[in-house]
């Protein structure tokens, strides 16, 4: 089955410690995207990338750092700058053609800080 | 800016209650809408989406959304909600023929349903 694989499904930080959520998908999907989900806040979006070796800042990138190195693969690291990195954080891809294709969304990775 | 309203945090209903689900958006332009939902311990996934045709879209499980362009809404609607619907819903728009990096998502409502 095609999807999105998101690991670790959680993962615990230290302070000053940068820490990595990795995210791949096998649809064959040109975009991606991380979003962070936090109690009564939706989804807010970090960062996408619509091609490899490229990608944009969403609404809330201070602390995050990304890479698109390949198609499948677009992991994102979370820097000891995010001082509030407790939280949800949602992976995605999308076919690029045209803005109503939906999203397809990974199982998530909680992040908590020891 | 763009923004998206869901007007209930928390709904709490019966089995076979009638259920609508308030969306709003501040947008210029043609949208495109999308309603997701995320079942307990589930991924998040599309119930339904609209973008252009007839403004009452029908999704999986038997829920329907309806778009109302001069009200700026598309409110999502089941006539008999099952148990299994207890889940959280999301409401998302973006720009037709915009970036898909603009989605912009609603901060949810959580359903819940009592056997």
């Amino acid at each position: 089955d095609g999807g999105i694989t998101q690991s670790p499904k959680y993962l615990f930080r230290k302070e000053g410690q940068n820490v990595t959520l990795s995210c791949e998908q096998n649809l064959n999907h040109d975009a991606m995207y991380w979003y962070r989900q936090d109690p009564g806040q939706g989804l807010r979006l970090i960062y996408y990338s619509q091609i490899v070796n490229d990608f944009q800042k969403g609404d809330i990138a201070e602390g995050y750092s990304v890479s698109r190195e390949k198609k499948e693969s677009f992991p994102l690291t979370v820097t000891s700058a995010q001082k509030n990195p407790t939280a949800f954080y949602l992976c995605a891809s999308s076919k690029l053609q045209n803005s109503n294709q939906p999203q397809h969304f990974g199982d998530g990775t909680r992040l908590s800080i020891l | 800016a763009q923004s998206v309203s869901q007007h209930n945090h928390h709904v709490i209903l019966s089995e076979a209650a009638s259920l609508e689900l308030g969306c709003n958006y501040s947008y210029g332009g043609t949208v495109n809408l999308f309603w997701y939902v995320q079942y307990p311990g589930q991924h998040l996934q599309l119930l339904l989406k609209y973008f252009s045709g007839d403004p009452l879209v029908k999704g999986i499980k038997g829920f329907e959304a309806e778009f109302i362009k001069s009200k700026f809404s598309f409110n999502l609607r089941k006539p008999s909600v099952q148990w299994s619907d207890t889940a959280e819903y999301f409401c998302a728009v973006n720009l037709y023929g915009g970036s898909q990096g603009n989605l912009i998502f609603g901060k949810g409502t959580k359903l819940s349903v009592k056997p």
